[in-house]
């Protein structure tokens, strides 16, 4: 099976704009979760989407949005960049909806924000 | 709310030796537990997980890791180290939700 796709790798984008960063689940997988790693706060959970509907979100401001489509797949907006969002955004994908279950990861959108 | 410690934040080890990382984790009910390593310019893999039954769990590549209920503990385990094993390690807990916590990370640098 083909693992957790994420696009685009790389971005770069300046103060003010907006981005939108795509995941694609392993096949069969409904549920999406979307992390950002930074050195200095380590990963922290920003959303979770099960069947087209938000679960669970973090602590972050609302300029972090997210959707997922009818095929699992998953969008995340970041709008009015700031500096401190460059990081390592993160997609990981599971089976079924319950907590004791497997999270993969994809690996991972590194926005730089000038 | 739940948090995860990992107090080991380098770690050097030569070829062979043995290897213990330290995982705390604070949350009030059942928790399931991972291992997660992250090789350079690779993406986050699982190494072993717990969810229940036998607390001494086998990962891949020789891994494996003890819950201890009492001690809110979850170590992570190798009996000898090889270079490859070069990497960043994450202990992650999660409840009732899917949310994943994890700790700020162990990265271990294996000497050859």
């Amino acid at each position: 099976k083909a693992g957790v796709t994420q696009t685009p790798r790389y971005l770069i984008k300046t103060r003010g704009q907006q981005v939108t960063l795509s995941c694609s689940p392993i096949s069969g997988h409904r549920s999406v979760s979307w992390y950002q790693q930074t050195p200095g706060q380590g990963l922290q959970f920003l959303f979770e989407y099960f069947s087209e509907t938000q679960r669970n979100k973090g602590n972050f401001p609302g300029r972090f949005s997210g959707r997922q489509f009818s095929n699992s797949r998953s969008e995340m907006n970041v709008s009015t960049l700031e500096l401190g969002d460059s990081a390592l955004y993160l997609c990981a994908s599971s089976a079924v909806a319950g907590g004791a279950d497997t999270q993969y990861f994809g690996p991972g959108t590194r926005l730089t924000v000038l | 709310a739940q948090s995860v410690s990992q107090h080991n934040h380098h770690v050097i080890l030569s070829e062979a030796a043995s290897l213990e990382l330290g995982c705390n984790y604070s949350y009030g009910g059942t928790v399931n537990l991972f291992w997660y390593v992250q090789y350079p310019g690779q993406h986050l893999q699982l190494l072993l997980k717990y969810f229940s039954g036998d607390p001494l769990v086998k990962g891949i590549k020789g891994f494996e890791a003890e819950f201890i209920k009492s001690k809110f503990s979850f170590n992570l385990r190798k009996p000898s180290v090889q270079w490859s094993d070069t990497a960043e390690y994450f202990c992650a807990v999660s409840g009732s939700a899917r949310q994943l916590t994890f700790g700020s990370g162990t990265q271990l640098t294996v000497l050859p």
